[in-house]
């Protein structure tokens, strides 16, 4: 079993929709991480979250530590909002990254 | 600030032969990591530095080499390509560690095929 779980691995859906992607851990983490990786391979870092939740723009990322379980959600999805979404988790100390497999998000317009 | 640039963006190698890739970050970070992503898989650690001179294994380590003789630059190595190392390739960087990690940089990466 991976330490970090994504769901779903794809997910199309029409533009305008509510989007929500999901991330299970299995270990202690001090924070956990929300990325993007475009079509075009490029990786940018979303959110480093440790508790509740943070907005920018129409994303949205939640975390409940107790249930080892993050959600990142995209509000009045848009086509150039197709990407894959990554999640990652890190703990105190450790200077690593463990990675989930990724979301491919497409929004069909 | 260019952040962190890759060179070589695409190379294609036959199996036996030996390449570089380059990592160079111009925001004085103290972290440096190289990642290899294959389809189906998360990004997978190859090798780390903590900082200048320093360099540790991480989850991949078998078939690569590594080298941060200058804080900017991090090397990664192949002495004998297979073409179980095609892959994309990717470097980061992230600042000093203060608390939990902070979020990486990425570079654009690197496509690499060995034929």
């Amino acid at each position: 079993k991976n330490e970090v779980e994504q769901s779903p691995q794809n997910l199309t859906a029409q533009e305008g929709e509510f989007i929500t992607i999901n991330c299970s851990y299995s270990v202690g983490i001090s924070a956990l991480h929300w990325l993007q990786q475009h079509p075009g391979g490029g990786i940018v870092s979303l959110f480093m979250l440790s508790s509740g939740k943070k907005k920018h723009g129409r994303l949205i990322a939640t975390i409940n530590i107790q249930e080892k379980h993050s959600s990142l959600h995209i509000t009045a999805s848009h086509p150039r909002d197709s990407a894959v979404y990554i999640c990652a988790v890190s703990n105190f100390g450790n200077e690593k990254l463990t990675f989930g497999t990724g979301t491919r998000l497409t929004i069909i317009p | 600030n260019a952040g962190v640039t890759q060179t070589p963006k695409f190379r294609v190698l036959k199996t036996g032969q030996s390449m570089t890739l380059l990592c160079a970050q111009d925001m004085n970070h103290e972290y440096m990591y190289w990642y290899r992503q294959d389809p189906g898989m998360g990004l997978r650690l190859i090798h780390y530095s903590v900082g200048e001179g320093t360099t540790a294994k991480g989850e991949v380590p078998d078939g690569y080499n590594v080298s941060r003789l200058k804080k900017q630059n991090f090397l990664l190595g192949l002495e004998s390509a297979a073409p179980s190392q095609t892959s994309v390739y990717f470097c980061a960087s992230i600042p000093i560690l203060s608390g939990p990690l902070l979020s990486q940089f990425f570079g654009p990466g690197t496509r690499l095929t060995v034929l």
